[in-house]
């Protein structure tokens, strides 16, 4: 069956590094891969899209790599701040089904402190 | 102006009573969304509908009953509610079905005593 990891542990580093969330994915060959940020008692919020034939994409601090082949997708903040303090989503979408179904994985919380 | 809207923001009930929750968005988009975060944090699909036609019914108790009356709005209705159906319902939609961002509401907390 289609499974989704991120890291469970909660992510804990000190505000100016940079950060990198981990999604790997098994059975599922995705066209698309979002992530998205979820604050506590809020819905998600839109973050970045990638396809499938494209390694890498940008957004101010952020970037996010899609590796099919290793079935893995990372996202990077860079200079992280506390506000980016929040638990990060990664969603897949696509395959044999073109229908804007989205898997999430179960987050990763990331703490920043200053 | 709030994209994507839900009410009530939280919703207590007994067993066995019967609710919906509302959501509409000014968006403009084709497609609703519904999805169910459970206590750990999982969010999962549970409905979609474009421009008012069901595309997605996941393996979703028949309890529960969307209900699309015009493209701005899709509402859930669930009967016979049990202990196990407690969570988060967020609401969501997109410009149109695939590989688009998606606007997610703020959420109803439901809570079954």
């Amino acid at each position: 069956s289609q499974k989704i990891e991120q890291n469970s542990e909660a992510l804990n580093i000190q505000e100016g590094k940079t950060a990198t969330l981990t999604c790997n994915y098994t059975n599922y060959s995705p066209a698309y891969l979002q992530w998205y940020r979820q604050d506590p008692g809020r819905g998600p919020v839109f973050l970045l899209l990638i396809r499938e034939n494209e390694k890498e994409k940008r957004k101010e601090r952020l970037k996010v790599t899609f590796d099919t082949t290793l079935k893995q997708s990372l996202f990077h903040i860079t200079a992280s701040q506390p506000a980016d303090s929040a638990t990060y989503l990664c969603a897949l979408e696509g395959g044999s089904s073109n229908t804007g179904k989205l898997i999430f994985g179960q987050g990763t919380t990331l703490q920043v402190k200053p | 102006d709030t994209a994507v809207s839900q009410t009530p923001k939280y919703l207590v009930t007994q067993m066995g009573n019967d609710k919906s929750i509302k959501c509409e968005q000014n968006l403009g988009h084709d497609t609703m969304y519904w999805y169910k975060q459970d206590s750990k944090k999982f969010l999962k699909i549970m409905f979609s509908y474009n421009n008012k036609e069901l595309i997605i019914n996941e393996t979703v108790p028949n309890r529960f009953s969307p209900k699309s009356p015009d493209k701005a709005h899709l509402n859930l209705h669930i009967n016979s509610l049990e202990l196990g159906d407690s969570a988060v319902y967020f609401c969501a939609s997109s410009p149109q079905d695939a590989g688009n961002e998606q606007f997610f509401g703020p959420g109803t907390r439901l809570t079954v005593l």
